[in-house]
């Protein structure tokens, strides 16, 4: 049972755009959510991450944002560069637990 | 100097045959794991130790054992292998368990073993 989804498995931008991606979970217990950054032959790597009380968390180019009624989270990149082309984890945590759930990842690639 | 290493990064077994992947972790950690990718991409808890005690050990067969000889390290040991435990396995510590938030209380990873089967 899947319950953290990534319904895109990749996605195209230009060099200076906004790349934006998504991520649908279906638990209503999940308290943390986060997104993780993944070059090929190396482990996920932590990028961002937004509590549930929250709507917004913004680490410079990176902004995510939670929209719990919809339980719905997306991770904006602005502007997107070449160097964040990777494949893009969405991750959370249900209350008390002591793992993590993904998602299947996106794969973004950033095109000078 | 690597922080979550797992050794051999790429292993190529014949069925039936036992093998082991290894993991350390010089973060002073409590916490490690072990995840499997599977060939749909889904990233999935398998084991967790924290300061050797087992805490989270998911639905995953016999075959597959972890032991954890101290909090530095945690190695999976699987017998008998199958076709279908070709994957990429993780390991991961962090500080405590459930710890995931941010900043220095991330799950950190290492980069992969990547297991096939024939």
């Amino acid at each position: 049972d899947q319950q953290v989804k990534q319904n895109s498995p990749s996605l195209s931008v230009q060099e200076g755009r906004i790349s934006i991606l998504n991520c649908d979970y279906t638990n209503s217990m999940f308290d943390y959510f986060l997104w993780y950054k993944k070059y090929p032959a190396e482990g996920p790597t932590f990028l961002i991450s937004i509590s549930s009380i929250k709507d917004k968390n913004e680490d410079g180019r990176f902004t995510v944002f939670l929209n719990k009624s919809a339980k719905h989270l997306s991770l904006h990149i602005v502007p997107s560069q070449p160097g964040d082309s990777a494949v893009y984890f969405c991750a959370a945590r249900k209350t008390g637990a002591n793992n993590l759930f993904f998602g299947t990842g996106t794969r973004l690639t950033v095109i000078p | 100097d690597t922080a979550v290493s797992q050794t051999p990064k790429y292993l190529v077994t014949q069925m039936g045959n036992d093998k082991s992947i290894k993991c350390e972790q010089n973060l002073g950690h409590d916490t490690m794991y072990w995840y499997k990718q599977d060939s749909k991409k889904f990233l999935k808890i398998m084991f967790s130790y924290n300061n050797k005690e087992l805490i989270i050990n998911e639905t995953v067969p016999n075959r597959f054992s972890p032991k954890s000889p101290d909090k530095a390290h945690l190695n999976l040991h699987i017998n008998s292998l199958e076709l279908g435990d070709s994957a990429v396995y993780f390991c991961a510590s962090s500080p405590r368990p459930g710890t995931f938030n941010s900043g220095a209380n991330v799950l950190t990873f290492g980069a992969g073993s990547r297991l096939t089967v024939l």
